[in-house]
Formats: structure tokens, sequence, C-alpha cells
């Protein structure tokens, strides 16, 4: 069965960093694009990061260039999202999803960013 | 940027009743335009992908449609199990972009 499962979501003043990692199964993992999805409380589905199946091609939103970092260890089967100088607006729930499709998600894990 | 704009925002529909949802691009995507779904408490889930492929395990009332700007997604006689929001994705332009979104509720 193909799965992802996200950790490392939290509580996090602002200004403060969290890594979030997705853990992929089922499925050989080199061989597939990931990203990263976030989704605001009741609100709507973002795009937050891309990286391909070698992790040369890396891609991000303007809302977190410069303080997110994506990467993969294809031999671990793993996904990460570095977020640094976190902001009360990245508060929400992220998901990792596979390929340009997004054919698979995550359950997701929610990150929250408040004083 | 491409903007996703989806109409309506909101349908209250009744059992077997058909569903259109549309789906405007801002610029020219090509096919390269996807259909989640996403229950309450749930993860979305890739319904339709590149405008009209449908996937494996999704209902055969479930179709899409469209190239360039203009997509539809549509659900022909809702059951109750459809009520969801739905969501529009384009992945060919960066960033990617999502519709805002279409909450369907059963009457």
């Amino acid at each position: 069965e193909v799965q992802l499962v996200e950790s490392g979501g939290g509580f996090v003043q602002p200004g403060g960093s969290l890594r979030l990692s997705c853990a992929a199964s089922g499925f050989t993992f080199s061989d597939y694009s990931m990203n990263w999805v976030r989704q605001a409380p009741g609100k709507g589905l973002e795009w937050v990061s891309y990286i391909s199946r070698s992790g040369s091609t890396i891609y991000y939103a303007e809302s977190v260039k410069g303080r997110f970092t994506i990467s993969r260890d294809n031999g671990r089967n793993s996904l990460y999202l570095q977020m640094n100088s976190l902001r009360d607006e990245d508060t929400a729930v992220y998901y990792c999803t596979r390929d340009t499709v997004n054919d698979c998600w995550g359950q997701g894990t929610l990150v929250t960013v408040s004083s | 940027e491409i903007v996703l704009t989806q109409s309506p925002d909101f349908q209250s529909v009744t059992p077997k009743e058909k569903v259109t949802i549309v789906c405007r691009a801002s610029q020219n995507i090509g096919s390269s335009l996807h259909w989640y779904q996403q229950k309450a408490d749930q993860s979305p889930k890739l319904f339709i992908k590149h405008a009209s492929q449908s996937l494996s395990g999704v209902p055969s009332r479930f179709s899409g449609s469209g190239s360039g700007t203009d997509f539809t997604l549509t659900i022909n006689s809702l059951e109750a199990e459809d009520a969801a929001t739905y969501y529009c994705h384009q992945s060919s332009n960066l960033p990617k972009t999502f519709g805002q979104g279409t909450k369907v509720e059963i009457k």
C-alpha cells in the first residue's frame, strides 16, 4: 500500500524553527518527485515546495522562499521540510504529496505558530 | 502567477442531481489541470488528472473536461458520499496554484 506519513509538527513561537519529515512506503521513493502543500485552518490549499526525484531541482512558493528548505533522502525513503523564521501565517496543516499531480497525500502534520 | 477561479464557491444539491464545477485559469495551462476531493477532516484525494483522466477507484459518475483556460468537473447523479470540497490545481507553471475550492453540500 502506498503510504506517506508526516511528522514533526507542533507549537512554536514566531521566529522559531521546525523540521517536518515524511516517511514514504509502498513504492519506489526515488522514482517520484515530491511536494509539500499546506492548508491553513478553515482555508484552501497552498503549494509550498517541490523537489525532483534526485533532489537536483527545487522550487519554492514566494511566501516561504529563503525561510524553508526542502530535501530528501532516497536511501531512507524520506522527505523533509526545514522551516526557519516561522511566522503566524505559516500556521497550517502540512501535507507531503507525491508526483506532479499529487496522486498521494499523507495525513498531514499541524504546525502552529503563535506567541 | 496563474490564478484559478472556481465557481460556484458553494452548492447545495439533492441526491441524484447533476453537479457542475467550473475552474477558469488566468492563462493557458493546456491540460495540466487536476481535481481533488477533500472530505471533512480528511486529506485531499486526487480524483481527475490532466483535465480528463479518471483515477482507479474513483466512481464513474465523476468526469473532467476542458483545456486551455476553461475546465469542468461533473458529478452525474450525486450521492450522499460526494459531500466534500473540490479543488482544482494547475501544475503547468510555477508557482503551482490551487483554486479556492467549491463546497458541495447534500440537501
